[in-house]
């Protein structure tokens, strides 16, 4: 597709229910970012793909989140157990990638505005 | 880690005044400084960046300043507009692909 696309765009869940994010990134982009913006903050990094391997989750908040990108194309950000101080927007942002390039620029989804009941 | 400071949180100008947002940095290891734009409800959108092999870049309204020594960059906007109105996040990072570090933001309003 021509940019970062994820869905849904918007999710109410109930406090204890599973939720399960979606990301497809740019065609190409070998690296892919997760974060996390609560309203009225810059977002927060969660984790980060190169390809399908994982290669930082410094960033997730608890043990309830996790994140595959099990053939290195779409990502899946999953919260388990889910709490009220989860909701946030969860933006996915993708790049070309790193090595020689140097740094390439972050390209960020709308994201999915998730809200916890 | 790294930390980034946004100044100011909200800054308001007239149409066809300049504006300026400063950030700094915490790890001289940052070598990559993107400028996002944030409209309500919408997805930040990259606006220029910075590589810490260079001083200053300009794409027409916008430029970047980065003091290495210091350890600050700013965003430069000249002759706003009201389309300019929007949050504005800087970001770091240190290696290439690593996580941005992204400041506070800061609102601009511009008024015609």
């Amino acid at each position: 597709g021509a940019g970062v696309s994820q869905s849904p765009r918007y999710k109410v869940a109930k406090r204890g229910q599973d939720v399960a994010l979606r990301c497809d990134p740019i065609s190409g982009h070998v690296s892919l970012f997760w974060y996390q913006q609560a309203l009225g903050q810059g977002p927060e990094f969660l984790t980060y793909f190169q390809n399908e391997a994982q290669l930082d989750k410094s960033g997730l908040p608890s043990d309830r989140f996790f994140a595959e990108r099990p053939e290195g194309s779409v990502s899946t950000l999953k919260i388990q157990r889910t709490q009220q101080e989860d909701s946030a927007v969860y933006l996915c942002a993708s790049s070309l990638g790193a090595g020689a390039l140097g740094n390439q620029p972050q390209h960020f989804g709308d994201g999915t505005r998730l809200s916890i009941l | 880690g790294e930390n980034v400071e946004q100044h100011p949180s909200t800054l308001s100008v007239q149409e066809g005044d300049s504006a300026v947002i400063k950030c700094t940095y915490s790890d001289s290891a940052s070598n990559y400084f993107p400028w996002y734009k944030q409209e309500l409800g919408k997805r930040p959108q990259l606006i220029i960046d910075i590589r810490s092999n260079v001083g200053e870049k300009k794409d027409q309204r916008i430029a970047v300043t980065l003091n290495k020594t210091a350890k600050h960059f700013s965003l430069h906007i000249t002759e706003t507009q009201p389309e300019d109105s929007a949050v504005y996040f800087c970001a770091a990072s240190k290696q290439a692909g690593t996580a941005l570090i992204f400041g506070k933001g800061t609102t601009l309003s511009v008024s015609s």
